[in-house]
């Protein structure tokens, strides 16, 4: 079964460009995350879906930050314009309806200059 | 809200010694524990986790950990470390109102030397 892809691995922009991040969460798995990842600190939740419903963004900076989940399965992450603080590693994660578990990407791990 | 609070951000060690790996957790409501591993430039894979039952749980890769409710706390042990552990650790917490939610620890970086 494969895993949670996210594309790219390693993203270098200048500030004030945009930058998406893609994820594709294991098959059937109705919950996605995606989470910020600053160095030295744990995951800090960006934001949640259920299914195409984005159920929990508050901590979503929605100046800049948008997410996308349109048919419920892939998702896309966009920042605009970014800004030198938005360098860290973004994970997307997901889980499957009644279990406890979240099952991680990769990440993508950004740099802004 | 929850939190957790990992007090140890490096941890050396000397292979095939003993290592503890510690997690404190504040919440006024039952609690699920989970530790993940992160390998440099990869993401977070599951070790071990406490939903209900014993408090004592075993995990991947010889890890175990073990709920203690009256002291908060979710310690992470292995009896032999290997260099392959070498790695960042991070504790997480949900609860049971809202266990869609994990809060991370800010990890600990384990150090495994020859």
């Amino acid at each position: 079964e494969a895993g949670v892809v996210q594309s790219p691995r390693y993203k270098i922009i200048e500030k004030k460009q945009p930058v998406a991040f893609w994820c594709n969460p294991i098959s059937g798995h109705n919950t996605l995350y995606w989470y910020r990842q600053n160095l030295g600190q744990g995951p800090e939740l960006l934001i949640r879906y259920e299914n195409e419903e984005a159920v929990d963004d508050s901590q979503l900076p929605k100046d800049r930050f948008s997410a996308e989940r349109l048919k419920g399965v892939d998702s896309t992450l966009k920042i605009q314009p970014a800004e030198l603080g938005d360098s860290a590693v973004y994970l997307c994660a997901s889980r499957e309806r009644g279990s406890y578990e979240q099952y991680f990407g990769p990440g993508t791990r950004l740099t802004v200059t | 809200a929850q939190s957790v609070t990992q007090l140890d951000s490096q941890v050396p060690v000397f292979e095939e010694a003993p290592v503890e790996l510690r997690c404190n957790y504040s919440s006024s409501v039952s609690v699920y524990l989970f530790w993940y591993v992160q390998y440099p430039n990869q993401g977070l894979q599951l070790l071990l986790k406490y939903l209900s039952g014993s408090t004592l749980v075993k995990g991947i890769n010889g890890f175990e950990a073990e709920f203690n409710k009256s002291q908060t706390s979710f310690h992470l042990r292995k009896p032999s470390v290997h260099i392959s552990d070498t790695a960042e650790y991070f504790c997480a917490v949900s609860d049971q109102y809202n266990f869609n939610k994990f809060y991370f620890g800010s990890g600990t970086k384990l150090n495994v030397k020859p």
